[in-house]
Parts: C-alpha cells; sequence; structure tokens
C-alpha cells in the first residue's frame, strides 16, 4: 500500500497569514492526489483533485501543487472559517490511502 | 446535485452483524462513472477507505478489511449497503458513504452514520 504523510499535524497561524501543508507519498502517484477539508464536527469536504484542480465552488485563496512524490496545499490568506482538518488521498488505485491529517488552527 | 444519506443502527454487540444502507438522490445511480463508497473514521482519527461499488455489481475492497466485509447494491432503490459480520469495538466509527469520481476522489459524502459497538 501506498503510505501517505502528511506535516505538520497541527499548525496555528493568525488570520491573513499564508499557510502551507505538505503531505509526501511512499512511491511516485504522478498527480494522483486530493485534498478534503474536515470542519470539526462536519463531514470531508472536496478541495481540490488531480493535485491542482480546485473543486467547483472553493475559494480561489485554496491553491494546490506536486507531482510525483511531494505535495501541497496553500491557503493565501488565512480565515476563521478555515479551522479544520486537512486531509491528502492518493487515488493510484485500490487500496486508496489518505493522509493522517493537518489540524488547522487559528492564532 | 447528489445527495447520499447512511442509515442503519447506532449501536451493535460485539459479535453481531452490522448493516449500513446508503441512498443516493438527485443524481444517477447508474452512471457509468460512479462508483459508490464506504469510508469510516475512528473516533478523533484519520479516514479509512473501506471499498466501493460500481453499479454493475464489481466490487472493490480495502485489503486490510476485504475478508470482513462485502458490499451490496439495489439499482432499483438507488442504494448500496455495507456488511460487516463478527464486529468488535475497533469498528466503533463514523461510517461516511461517498461518491468516488471515476473511481477516484470523493466528490460527494452522506452526514456520516455513529456506530459503536459495544454491550
Amino acid at each position: 500500500d501506498i503510505q501517505m504523510t502528511q506535516s505538520p499535524s497541527s499548525l496555528s497561524a493568525p488570520v491573513g497569514d499564508r499557510v502551507t501543508i505538505t503531505c509526501r507519498a511512499s512511491q511516485g502517484i504522478s498527480n494522483y492526489l486530493a485534498w478534503y477539508q474536515q470542519k470539526p464536527g462536519k463531514v470531508p469536504k472536496l478541495l481540490i483533485y488531480s493535485a491542482s484542480t480546485l473543486q467547483s465552488g472553493v475559494p480561489s485563496r485554496f491553491s494546490a501543487s506536486g507531482s510525483g512524490t511531494h505535495f501541497t496545499l496553500t491557503i493565501t490568506s488565512l480565515q476563521p472559517e478555515d479551522v479544520a482538518t486537512y486531509y491528502c488521498q492518493e487515488f493510484t488505485g485500490v487500496p486508496y490511502t489518505f493522509g493522517q491529517g493537518t489540524k488547522l488552527e487559528i492564532k | 446535485q447528489v445527495q447520499l444519506q447512511e442509515s442503519g443502527p447506532g449501536l451493535v454487540t460485539p459479535s453481531q452483524t452490522l448493516s449500513l444502507t446508503c441512498t443516493v438522490s438527485g443524481g444517477s445511480f447508474t452512471n457509468a462513472g460512479a462508483y459508490w463508497s464506504w469510508i469510516r473514521q475512528h473516533p478523533g482519527k484519520g479516514l479509512e477507505w473501506i471499498g466501493y461499488i460500481h453499479y454493475t455489481g464489481k466490487t472493490y475492497y480495502n485489503p486490510s478489511l476485504e475478508s470482513r466485509i462485502t458490499l451490496s447494491l439495489d439499482t432499483s432503490k438507488n442504494q448500496f449497503s455495507l456488511r460487516v459480520p463478527s464486529v468488535t469495538a475497533a469498528d466503533t466509527a463514523i461510517y461516511y458513504c461517498a461518491r468516488a469520481f471515476e473511481g477516484y476522489y470523493f466528490d460527494f459524502w452522506g452526514h456520516g452514520t455513529p456506530v459503536t459497538v459495544s454491550s
């Protein structure tokens, strides 16, 4: 199975800051990567697919990049409503695996 | 807009069978690119893909769970189901049903149903 490792596990930043979360795959996955946002007590929401394509309706302050084994999710100007846990997910094939999550808080 | 809704018992006795059903509305259940999925989240933990089923009946399971789970579907009711026999406390989790677009990423999710395994 492909292992997905996110860093950091948690972070805290002030409103307006630029925030970057990293996801690394244990082997190359091309651009077969998605990012999800899960707000406290809520359902995961698809933010990004194919490593860098923004899902419809997702604010433009979210962006992502990467290919192969190294990927990043960036929030250009952190907002209070971005408090959530963020997960990456690879989709090269069965079994699909998620990263362990990055918990983002406001400082 | 595709909508999914899980249903099933919130409490299951150890060694019994957990059965959950997901009802899909607002979209084509028999869309060739839709793979109907189950994902679970243990308390305070991350996400675990359980498996998915295509409307043709083809199933794909997480190998770590394959020996224990069964997915099925009823196209006449736009429903798909998860069956987990002989549950233990380790099966306590929130269970989500979701649509995997082209079998890849999960673009529509149900609200999730919490399941507790306890006597």
